[in-house]
């Protein structure tokens, strides 16, 4: 099984809206509503920002939301503030295992 | 509040075998909403799901790892382990665990620090 495909960088200004991709196969994001985003920061475990595509857990900001068309998640991220810089991760429980994307470095600039 | 605290030895030598428990505490281990798991980041990359657990032992590993990977639990002490045969330098990594909620997609609010264990002769 191949990791999820994210791009492995982005970047935006303060202020603005951006988008992480997380493509998979049928086999996992399009075939299981159990895609999660994970934020981190140099040095520091994870943080859980969205659960099953669209959730969010208590605390994380509404600026962070998710979403899913056929086999590619999102994260968009609105309002962007330089404390979201750092590494977005997605993933997706599959029946019998779970995988992580690439990663993504977030840059705001 | 759950807490997650690996520990174990941080220096291997290649060919050796790894060993990592993961001690929780603020709620037990033997809970039916979550499964027990273990991830690992080799510096300046990525997350890689290792394998889970189950408090009754069930298992599911990563498939690339599967040959050399066993996870355990000890419900009466509130730990799970890691056991990695045949490491490499290719297996020196931030190791962390986690625990894995069912309900939300087997997703992970409450992580360990991690802990880096590197392999080197």
């Amino acid at each position: 099984q191949s990791a999820l495909t994210q791009p492995a960088s982005v970047s935006g200004s303060p202020g603005q809206s951006i988008t992480i991709s997380c493509t998979g196969t049928t086999s996992d994001v399009g075939g299981y509503n159990y895609v999660s985003w994970y934020q981190q920061h140099p040095g520091k475990a994870p943080q859980l920002m969205i659960y099953d595509v669209t959730n969010r857990p208590s605390g994380v900001s509404d600026r962070f939301s998710g979403s899913k068309s056929g086999n590619t998640a999102s994260l968009t991220i609105s309002g962007l503030q330089v404390a979201d810089e750092g590494d977005y991760y997605c993933t997706s429980y599959t029946g019998s295992s779970t995988l992580f994307g690439g990663g993504t470095r977030l840059t705001v600039l | 509040q759950l807490q997650l605290q690996e520990s174990g030895p941080g220096l291997l030598k290649p060919s050796e075998t790894l060993s990592l428990t993961c001690s929780v505490s603020g709620g037990p281990i033997s809970s039916s909403s979550y499964y027990w798991g273990w991830i690992r980041q080799p510096p300046g990359k990525g997350l890689e799901w290792i394998g889970s657990i189950y408090y009754t032992g069930y298992t599911y590993y990563n498939p690339s790892l599967q040959s050399r990977v066993t996870i355990s639990v000890d419900t009466s002490k509130d730990q799970f382990s890691l056991k990695l045969s045949s490491v490499t330098a290719a297996d020196t990594a931030v190791y962390y665990c986690a625990r894995q909620d069912i309900l939300t997609g087997y997703s992970s609010t409450d992580w360990g620090q991690g802990t880096l264990v590197t392999v080197s002769s």
